[in-house]
């Protein structure tokens, strides 16, 4: 099992262009989590999907965040217009729970640290 | 405010001895918690968990501790190694409106030293 892939590993960017980062959860895992970690927040929930329906987003921080999840293998966060202050490690993870279920173990991706400039 | 607290964020051991990491939380509904480990450009991973039906849960070297009247949890590591040395975190799970999602205090640094 190759775990939870993210990329790009590292993102250099310059505030007002788009970023892009993206997920494949484990297979067959139900449940994907984007997180945000800084020094002075942690790691923060910014959204989580169940079945690639998007359950709960209050954790994104503005309307400059988006999230999609096509399908059961893939998602996407996109930051548009980025703003330095969204310089951070962003973490995906995905969890093998359902709807319901108490399986509450996350599977954590490498992380994408992103710069914004 | 901050719902799970981990108030030291770093602590420096020496080799075979052991490290207690410490951590509190303020919701009393939160029945189920984890403990994470993260070494750097690495995302974390899950080490440790324990249901509020207990008050110890153990594997190897790892020992979790719940007082669940102090809202206080603590992980213990016996013998201390240099490779325990990582960022630990405590995460609660919320069983609330977000159907069980975790939330993270911001991590304790362990320093193993040879």
């Amino acid at each position: 099992d190759a775990g939870v892939i993210q990329s790009p590993r590292h993102e250099v960017t310059e505030m007002g262009q788009e970023v892009t980062l993206r997920c494949k959860p484990i297979s067959g895992h139900n449940s994907l989590f984007w997180y945000r970690q800084t020094m002075m927040r942690g790691l923060e929930l910014l959204i989580y999907f169940n079945n690639n329906v998007p359950i709960d987003d209050s954790g994104m921080p503005e309307d400059r965040f988006s999230a999609k999840m096509p399908n059961a293998s893939f998602s996407t966060l996109k930051i548009q217009p980025s703003e330095p202050r969204d310089s951070a490690v962003y973490f995906c993870a995905s969890s093998p729970r359902g709807a319901g279920s108490h399986q509450e173990t996350q599977y954590f991706g490498p992380g994408t640290r992103l710069l914004v400039l | 405010d901050q719902q799970v607290k981990q108030n030291s964020p770093s602590l420096s051991v020496q080799e075979g001895r052991i490290s207690i990491l410490n951590c509190d939380y303020t919701n009393s509904m939160f029945d189920y918690f984890l403990w994470y480990k993260k070494y750097p450009a690495e995302g974390p991973t899950f080490l440790i968990s324990i249901s509020s039906i207990k008050d110890k849960n153990e594997d190897g070297r790892f020992t979790v501790f719940l007082n669940k009247s102090a809202k206080h949890l603590s992980l213990h590591i016996v013998p201390s190694q240099p490779g325990d040395s990582a960022v630990y975190f405590c995460a609660a799970v919320d069983y609330g409106g977000s159907q069980g999602n975790l939330i993270f205090g911001k991590g304790t640094k362990l320093s193993v030293k040879p």
